[in-house]
C-alpha cells in the first residue's frame, strides 16, 4: 500500500485552463503539505494543513487553492494556469507539526503548462 | 532568517569511490532537526535520516553514515563504497519553527550525485 499517494502523476494541460491534484495519506497522519519543485529541483513550501485547518500559506498566488475535505486528503486546484507553474507539486505528510517529525512525500505530479 | 547551504551542486564518482555530501545550515532556533532526503532519478523523495540539535553523535546506517558539528553549523553525509544505485538528487533540510508549535521544512538546493560505474 502506497503510503502518500498523489494523482496524477503526469499532468498537460493548457494556459488558462482549471486543474486539480489530488493527494492521500493512509499513515494516519496529522499534518499534510504541498510542495513545489521547479526545474532546477528547488523544493519550496506552498502549504501546509494540521487536521483539517490550514497553517501554513506561503506567498503563493491566490490562483491556488489547497482543500482538505478531512485529514487524509489535501487536494491542490490550480485556476487559470500559467506557463510558470508548470514544475513538480509534491504532496507529504507528517505525523504532526511538532519540530522532530520527518515528512513522507508523495511520487510528485509533474505539472506542463503548453 | 534560517538557510540550509548544499554548494556542492554537482558531484561525479567512480563505483566504490566515498564520497561526503556537505550540508551547512543557519538557525536561531535552539531546538532543531535536521534531515536528509534522497531523490533518485524515477522522482519520488526518500526519507534517510533525522537528528536532533543535542545529539551530536555521529549515526552509521550500512554504508551511510552522517556527521553533525553543532560548532560549525553542518552536517555533511558520507557514502562509503559508492554504488550507481546511490546515484540521486541529495537534499538536506532544516526544521523551521514557525511559532504556535508548528514548524516547515527548509530544504536546501540538493546535491546531484552521480556514480559512474
Amino acid at each position: 500500500d502506497t503510503a502518500v499517494s498523489q494523482t496524477p502523476k503526469y499532468l498537460v494541460t493548457q494556459m488558462g485552463n482549471d486543474k486539480s491534484i489530488k493527494c492521500e495519506q493512509n499513515l494516519g497522519h496529522d499534518t499534510m503539505y504541498w510542495y513545489k519543485q521547479d526545474s532546477k529541483k528547488f523544493l519550496k513550501i506552498m502549504f501546509s494543513y494540521n487536521n483539517k485547518e490550514l497553517i501554513i500559506n506561503e506567498t503563493v498566488p491566490n490562483r491556488f487553492s489547497p482543500k482538505s475535505p478531512d485529514k487524509a486528503h489535501l487536494n491542490l486546484h490550480i485556476n487559470s494556469l500559467e506557463l510558470g507553474d508548470s514544475a513538480v507539486y509534491f504532496c507529504a505528510s507528517s505525523r504532526d507539526r511538532g519540530v522532530n517529525t520527518e515528512a513522507f512525500f508523495g511520487q510528485g505530479t509533474r505539472l506542463t503548462v503548453v | 532568517a534560517q538557510k540550509v547551504t548544499q554548494a556542492q551542486t554537482e558531484i561525479s564518482v567512480v563505483e566504490k569511490e566515498d564520497v561526503t555530501l556537505d550540508c551547512v545550515y543557519e538557525t536561531r532556533d535552539t531546538t532543531y532537526y535536521l534531515f536528509w532526503y534522497k531523490q533518485p532519478p524515477s522522482g519520488e523523495l526518500v526519507f534517510l535520516i533525522r537528528r536532533n540539535s543535542f545529539d551530536e553523535q555521529n549515526e552509521i546506517s550500512g554504508r551511510y553514515s552522517w556527521n553533525f558539528q553543532k560548532s560549525t553549523s553542518s552536517f555533511n553525509f558520507t557514502i562509503t563504497a559508492s554504488q550507481v544505485v546511490d546515484s540521486a538528487v541529495y537534499f538536506c533540510a532544516l526544521s523551521e519553527a514557525l511559532g504556535a508549535g508548528s514548524y516547515q521544512l527548509t530544504f536546501g538546493k540538493g546535491t546531484k550525485l552521480s556514480v559512474i560505474p
